[in-house]
Formats: C-alpha cells, structure tokens, sequence
C-alpha cells in the first residue's frame, strides 16, 4: 500500500523527446513537491503544489512543468529532453496544515538521456 | 513496506547538549547511508553519509554511527545548536549510485 508512488522507475530516451513522470499520493496531502538529485546525492526542489496552486517554482528551465489534474497527483512534463537532463527526480508529499513536518517520498524516477 | 525508518517523528533537545537522531532499515542489501536536513520550503540539503564498511563517520559537530548487525544507524550532533532545528531524512541506497530511500523524517527542535 504505497503512500506516494512514481512510474517509471526508470526512462531512457533520446534527446529532443518530450515525457512525463508520474506521481500519486494516498495520503490526502494537499502539498506535493518535485525534486532533482543530482550526482552528490543534492535534491533540488523543483517544484511544489498545495492544492493545484503552484507555490514555489524554483529557478527551472521552462521545458519542465508540472501538472496536477487533482490532489493526489502532480505529474512532470519535460519537453525537448537534453543530456544534462539525467538524473534520480523525486516526488513528496507533505501536510504542513496540520503541523506535521513528515515528508513522504517516491522511490524516484532515473532518468537516462542519450 | 518502509525500508527506511525513523520512529521518532520529533525530538526536542537542550541548546549545547547531545541529539540523537535515530533510523532503523530492513534491506540488507543497502550499503550506503545519507542523512539530510531540511529547512521549511526548502528542499532537503546532504549533511552526512556512511559506506557500509565503516562503522563511523564523522564531521564537525556531526557524527554518523552505522550498526550493520542490528541494521540501525544513529546522527549525533554535538553540541547542539539553535540553527539546527530543522526536519532531518535518514536516507539509503543499494549502491552508491543508486537510487535513494527516504525515511520520514525527523523534526528537531533546539530549546534555548
């Protein structure tokens, strides 16, 4: 019973090809946030929905967008994928309302481009 | 089924004393461990890690302790400082270049 899940696990694609890494939670949160981890094991955030209001939007480039069509999910477009695209992303979830500082986190996308 | 798990979701601890963060795992397969800290709306920044063939690391005031037997490893912070209240994420990979497991996170607080 997986509180966030991601699909795929992994991707390899070309360069120039446009794909999207999905993300659901069940746990009712009403915030979810993308991450970036990049080769030093750093996440970078890049980008965090509370309820499908996006409220940070780190300083990306505007080939990446998030999509949310309800709260449970928050889905990752990338269009035009480069080389410097690869990397582990991670999906989250939290419910700062409530108090609670409790992350959930996918088990995260690799994404290969050649 | 959480591989990765930190049972204690906050600490509270004296300013100048020990903290000790604690994470417990199932898979003997990881051989890698992170621990990170997270500041609210910000995304988690790499504090400390651990191979699986060590048994310690340390870092300033950080310390990681790995007990492989009993699949648990320990942060310490001493002293504790009032900028270290924060959430930290107790972390692991199979490899090193592997993908990342998270545990929940644990959020402390510094009392002055």
């Amino acid at each position: 019973d997986t509180a966030v899940s991601q699909t795929p696990k992994y991707l390899v694609t070309q360069m120039g090809n446009d794909k999207s890494i999905k993300c659901e939670q069940n746990l009712g949160h009403d915030t979810m946030y993308w991450y970036k981890q990049d080769s030093k094991k750093f996440l970078k955030i890049m980008f965090s929905y509370n309820n499908k209001e996006l409220i940070i939007n780190e300083t990306v480039p505007n080939r990446f967008s998030p999509k949310s069509p309800d709260k449970a999910h928050l889905n990752l477009h990338i269009n035009s994928l480069e080389l410097g695209d690869s990397a582990v992303y991670f999906c989250a979830s939290s419910d700062p309302m409530t108090g609670s500082t409790e992350a959930f986190f996918g088990q995260g996308t690799r994404l290969t481009v050649v | 089924d959480q591989q990765v798990k930190q049972n204690s979701p906050s600490l509270s601890v004296q300013e100048g004393r020990i903290s000790i963060l604690n994470c417990d795992y199932t898979n003997s397969m990881f051989d890698y461990f992170l621990w990170y800290k997270k500041y609210p709306a910000e995304g988690p920044t790499f504090l400390i890690s651990i191979s699986s063939i060590k048994d310690k690391n340390e870092d300033g005031r950080f310390t990681v302790f790995l007990n492989k037997s009993a699949k648990h490893l320990s942060l310490h912070i001493v002293p504790s400082q009032p900028g270290d209240s924060a959430v930290y994420f107790c972390a692991a990979s199979v490899d090193r270049d592997d993908k990342i497991i998270f545990g929940k996170g644990t959020r402390l607080h510094i009392l002055p």
